[in-house]
């Protein structure tokens, strides 16, 4: 258990719908990471929030969002959704922001999507 | 930009030694990790490496060498539950602020 906590589990939509998907950090982690992970294309950085701030984009489509609230955690807002949204949403957390020698990413369990 | 090249699947026999070679390309690298996933499941971290040479932790070790843009991850005296998917990640310089990018991934299937 890596401490990083995610809900919900799994979840079914329709396409054109829209889902909120949230994330827990480790105690004691500022950073948290959104991954997509899909299997033609492996794990895809979307985006990064660090205390409360967004630090950095990936390949984030401009039809999901998240922010990171003062407890830390952070929700991932996926909206229009398409067929090809289907995958496992991951959360990571790390102790600070900036890459730092050494700081590892510890990810939560993960939420399957499905859309059909 | 970021690539990273890992074979797909590999398969090996339990109780041997199986080697994971990992190439990449990027910019302002700032260290190598491999992460172990089962299917459907989280990845968890195994090993980091950003100085040349060789780390070992228990069962597993991983090399790096940065002049040639390489790494590989050793697993000795493999047990079934070692079946997985292991990803190699790099960390560089992504739209200025350092981020990991992800291999796709090196299957590896333990038989008996």
């Amino acid at each position: 258990d890596s401490g990083v906590t995610q809900t919900p589990k799994h979840l079914i939509t329709a396409t054109g719908q829209r889902v909120t998907l949230r994330c827990s950090p480790r105690s004691g982690d500022l950073s948290v990471y959104w991954y997509q992970q899909s299997l033609d294309q492996g794990l895809q950085f979307l985006i990064q929030y660090y205390n409360g701030e967004e630090r950095a984009k990936g390949n984030i489509l401009e039809r999901f969002s998240a922010q990171q609230f003062p407890d830390l955690h952070s929700e991932l807002n996926l909206s229009s959704l398409e067929l090809g949204d289907s995958a496992l949403y991951f959360c990571a957390s790390s102790v600070g922001g900036a890459g730092a020698r050494g700081e590892t990413q510890y990810f939560g369990p993960g939420t399957r999507l499905l859309v059909l | 930009g970021q690539n990273i090249d890992q074979p797909t699947e590999m398969t090996a026999t339990e109780g041997a030694i199986v080697q994971i070679n990992c190439t990449y390309q990027t910019s302002g690298f700032n260290g190598l990790f491999w992460y172990q996933q089962h299917a459907g499941e989280a990845p968890t971290f195994l090993s980091y490496n950003v100085l040349d040479g060789l780390e070992e932790k228990g069962r597993f070790s991983s090399f790096l060498s940065r002049s040639k843009g390489y790494s590989y991850l050793l697993l000795k005296e493999l047990q079934m539950k070692d079946s997985a998917s292991y990803l190699c990640a790099v960390r560089g310089l992504l739209a200025g602020s350092y981020q990991l990018t992800f291999g796709k991934g090196t299957k590896l299937s333990v038989i008996p």
